[in-house]
């Protein structure tokens, strides 16, 4: 069975400041990789995802991951972050032919401090 | 276009009593997800369902828990009797397919306090 480990529960970040929030995932087959942002009392919105192809992906609010196949890892980073961007931060995987079934990691919460 | 819709968003009931919670998903997406989330924790899946069928209950505690999704649309979940380990928020989510690469839409979850 797939597990996913977010390596930081709390990542503290000035704004404008760059920041990386760390993923790794363990599976015996290929998987499909995304990131979801989940702000206070809203449900989670996907950032970003990894199918295949490329293996740096861009998604939205000028956030990108790349996914390091060797490394089981999948981090995500943004070059430059806001006020706006303090939120918690959830990895997920799911694996290829075994129908939609996302596992995610415990989440990592990202606090942008002015 | 709208998103998931749940409700009720906040509920507090006694334990041993029972609590329901509704969840209409996009239209058009045959696929429904019941997640449950603890506090400090990612969404661990519950049951999903391709139209009216649950194709994957395999982490559903069916001594107390129990869904449906009569028509293929919107969809109920219901624990009796409630524990206070039940305390969470419950999460659903829709996709067109149930395919890995369909995208998965959230609705805002419904918080479940237990007494």
């Amino acid at each position: 069975a797939q597990s996913v480990t977010q390596l930081d529960s709390q990542v503290p970040v000035f704004e404008e400041a760059p920041v990386e929030l760390r993923c790794n995932y363990s599976s015996s087959v290929s998987v499909y990789l995304f990131w979801y942002v989940q702000y206070p009392n809203q449900g989670l919105q996907l950032l970003l995802k990894y199918l295949s192809g490329s293996t740096l992906v861009k998604g939205i609010n000028g956030f990108e991951a790349e996914f390091n196949k060797s490394q089981t890892s999948f981090h995500l980073r943004k070059p430059s972050v806001h006020i706006s961007d303090t939120a918690e931060y959830f990895c997920a995987v799911s694996e290829i032919g075994y129908g939609n079934k996302l596992v995610f990691g415990a989440g990592t919460i990202l606090r942008v401090k002015s | 276009e709208a998103g998931v819709v749940q409700s009720p968003r906040y509920k507090i009931i006694e334990k041993k009593q029972p609590v329901a919670f509704w969840c209409n998903p996009i239209s058009g997406h045959n696929t429904l997800y019941w997640y449950l989330q603890n506090l400090g924790q990612g969404p661990e899946l519950l049951i999903r369902y391709e139209n009216e069928e649950a194709v994957d209950d395999s982490q559903l505690p069916k001594d107390r828990f129990s869904a449906e999704r009569l028509k293929g649309v919107d969809s109920t979940l219901k624990i009796q009797p409630a524990e206070l380990g039940d305390s969470a928020v419950y999460l659903c989510a829709s996709s067109l397919g149930g395919s890995g690469y369909n995208e998965q839409f959230f609705g805002p979850g419904t918080r479940l306090t237990v007494l």
